[in-house]
């Protein structure tokens, strides 16, 4: 049982937008800033997203997140093929004082 | 480039030991903040330590402390997972991940095995 709570699938037909929710509690995304993590089968996990919404360099604005209060959430748009992945939610929680990350969920991109 | 690379990883039998080490290159590594994040056989992530820049604050989750000690030598640009009286589901793919408002940089892992 994972501390934040993802759907555990989403999908979506090429071009499309689909969101991908992430719930937790005040001793963490209530509290602390949220990250999105991409792993693609067979690779590490990559960072998409920190402190709640602001992207990288080299990921696509297709890619948003954001949170209010203690949810969270991460909107792909333009879906494409190589998105299929599992993107995975997680942010300190000051009670446990360790990451806390969400089960992940599977994007198909039918 | 950033570079962090895990090994030590293997069989062991439950009760055993075994040393995880993350050597990094490509940054300063004495000022970030080192994590072991774990993966289970088709599981999800599990986050299991972190240990301070400067190794003065260190965190565990909850069904490691006491078994696993993570510790850093800056001037070897290691850190390292002591794990000891390790169980079956211990058994997973380790990852050490550099902190930099997220964890930024990942190694590829090394695959942990706990059986008799």
């Amino acid at each position: 049982q994972s501390v934040l709570t993802q759907p555990p699938s989403a999908s979506g037909a090429p071009g499309q937008r689909v969101t991908i929710s992430c719930s937790g509690s005040t001793s963490n995304i209530g509290s602390n800033t949220v990250n999105w993590y991409q792993q693609l089968p067979g690779t590490a996990p990559k960072f998409l997203i920190y402190n709640n919404n602001e992207r990288p360099s080299g990921v696509p604005d297709r890619f948003s997140g954001s949170k209010s209060g203690t949810s969270a959430s991460l909107a792909i748009s333009g879906l494409r093929s190589a998105d299929e992945a599992i993107y995975y939610c997680a942010a300190w929680d000051a009670s446990l004082n360790g990451v806390v990350f969400g089960g992940g969920t599977k994007l198909t991109v039918l | 480039q950033v570079q962090l690379v895990e090994s030590g990883g293997g069989v062991v039998q439950p009760g055993r030991s075994l040393r995880l080490s993350c050597t990094v290159s490509g940054f300063t590594f004495s000022s970030y903040a080192i994590h072991w994040v774990r993966q289970a056989p088709g599981k999800g992530l599990e986050w299991v330590a972190v240990i301070w820049y400067d190794g003065s604050n260190k965190y565990y989750r909850d069904s490691v402390k006491g078994r696993f000690t993570i510790s850093r030598d800056n001037s070897k640009n290691t850190v390292y997972l002591q794990m000891n009286s390790l169980r079956a589901e211990d058994t997973a793919l380790y990852y050490c991940a550099r902190d930099y408002k997220t964890l930024d940089y990942w190694g590829q892992g090394t695959l942990v095995t706990v059986s008799s």
